[in-house]
């Protein structure tokens, strides 16, 4: 089955520190990821489709200047929380969309939850 | 727009039943449904195309009533491993479309 890889799991850091979250898919190619969060108790929010090689489309609300997302080959996308604050304490999981141009199930990846002292 | 899911939360005796809704007000292309559990990723359990089908997977089923835009996701003889969040997740166009999630429905199956 496909898998998603998403690293690291777990991260603890202060205010102010960048934090970069990688997602890869182990084996397919994925032209789209996507990267949510998702605060606890709550549901999952989608907050930017990846494309490889193009501009990420972020959704509204979401900063694109704090939330810096790079897809640079078919099976790596990561997320970097820039100056991170408490408030962006989350879960935040990455899914990979194989695109055979039929709906298929997102695979997502096992997810990062970011504290932020 | 966030497909709307019923109940919010369901507390079940192990082997009992259980349905759960995912209504939207749009046209969809798709319904995938997942199970969460806490602090894991989703898990994948199943989608459902647009065309009213009806799909298995063990004694977790569901349907998608596309003239409705209703999807009903069926859990019978529950056991414990069921217990979790059930999202579910909705397209309105083929291919690599991005998933809107409901905001899910807690199952409890106790023994």
């Amino acid at each position: 089955g496909a898998v998603v890889s998403q690293h690291p799991s777990w991260v603890i850091c202060k205010s102010g520190t960048s934090v970069k979250i990688e997602c890869r898919s182990l084996d397919f190619q994925a032209t789209t990821m996507f990267w949510y969060r998702q605060f606890p108790k709550q549901s999952l929010m989608l907050m930017a489709t990846s494309n490889e090689g193009s501009k990420a489309t972020y959704e509204q609300g979401v900063e694109k200047d704090k939330f810096l997302i790079n897809h640079a080959s078919l099976t790596l996308s990561t997320l970097t929380v820039t100056s991170a604050h408490p408030e962006d304490s989350s879960f935040y999981i990455c899914s990979a969309d194989p695109a055979s141009g039929v709906a298929q199930p997102q695979h997502f990846g096992d997810g990062t939850r970011l504290s932020i002292l | 727009q966030q497909p709307v899911q019923s109940p919010q939360a369901v507390i079940l005796r192990e082997g009992e039943d259980a349905v759960i809704n995912c209504s939207s007000s749009k046209a969809l292309y798709s319904v995938h449904w997942y199970r969460q559990k806490h602090g894991e990723a989703p898990v994948f359990l199943m989608i459902l195309l647009k065309g009213g089908e009806q799909k298995g997977h063990e004694k977790i089923s569901a349907s998608f009533n596309e003239k409705k835009q209703q999807s009903s996701l069926y859990l019978t003889a529950s056991q414990l491993s069921y217990s979790g969040t059930y999202f579910c997740g909705t397209a309105s166009q083929g291919g690599s479309e991005k998933l809107v999630f409901g905001k899910g429905t807690k199952l409890t199956v106790n023994p």
